[in-house]
């Protein structure tokens, strides 16, 4: 069963840090594409990144540019998304997802990490 | 950037009915789009992809049709789990993009 599990997700002040992780578990996580999509509260979804499988191709949402890095760690079937420079809007559920094949569409996803930007 | 206008935004809907929501594209995407659909408190789940090609293990009764800029998700007879929110996304390049939502209530 292919099973997708953040952690990591907290309340944090404006400026502050946060790394969000996913731990994965019934698939060949280096086989595939990774992604993080968010959702603000009440909000709808948003693309935030997407990483290949062997970590060299990273892509991002430009308000997220120069702040967020995702990056894997294939020995131990986990993702990441560490967040510098925390602002009020990227407050939200954030979720991890697998692509299908080499398409970014996203078939399986974890259950969402809430991170709360708030002073 | 490519924007995705879902219609109508909510839909009020008996069990029984046929539903359709509408994604139009500002620009064209061929078949690259997919419907998710989010029930309050969880994560969205895969639909349909490439506009049309039914995921593993959704009920016949959801369908997808369109390509270029219009786009549409059938509900043939709505069942009462699929009282939720729909969401149109497109893979046609950088950055991905999700519609703004279509919330099927229940009439």
């Amino acid at each position: 069963e292919v099973q997708l599990v953040e952690s990591g997700g907290r309340l944090v002040q404006p400026g502050g840090s946060l790394r969000l992780s996913c731990a994965v578990s019934g698939f060949t996580f280096s086989g595939f594409w990774m992604t993080w999509v968010r959702q603000a509260p009440g909000k709808g979804l948003e693309w935030v990144a997407n990483i290949k499988p062997d970590g060299s191709e990273t892509l991002y949402l430009d308000s997220v540019k120069g702040r967020f890095t995702v990056s894997r760690d294939n020995a131990k079937n986990s993702l990441y998304l560490q967040m510098n420079s925390l602002r009020a809007e990227d407050t939200g559920v954030y979720y991890c997802a697998r692509l299908l094949g080499t398409e970014s569409t996203f078939d399986y996803w974890g259950q969402g990490a809430l991170v709360t930007v708030s002073s | 950037d490519i924007h995705l206008t879902q219609s109508p935004s909510f839909l009020s809907a008996a069990v029984g009915d046929r539903i359709t929501i509408t994604c139009r594209a500002s620009q064209d995407i061929r078949n690259c789009l997919a419907w998710y659909q989010q029930k309050p408190g969880k994560a969205p789940k895969l639909l349909i992809h490439s506009a049309s090609t039914l995921q593993s293990g959704v009920p016949s009764r959801f369908s997808g049709s369109g390509s270029g800029t219009e786009f549409t998700l059938t509900l043939s007879s709505l069942q009462p789990e699929d009282f939720a929110t729909y969401y149109c996304q497109h893979r046609h390049s950088y950055p991905l993009s999700f519609g703004g939502g279509t919330e099927v209530d229940i009439k």
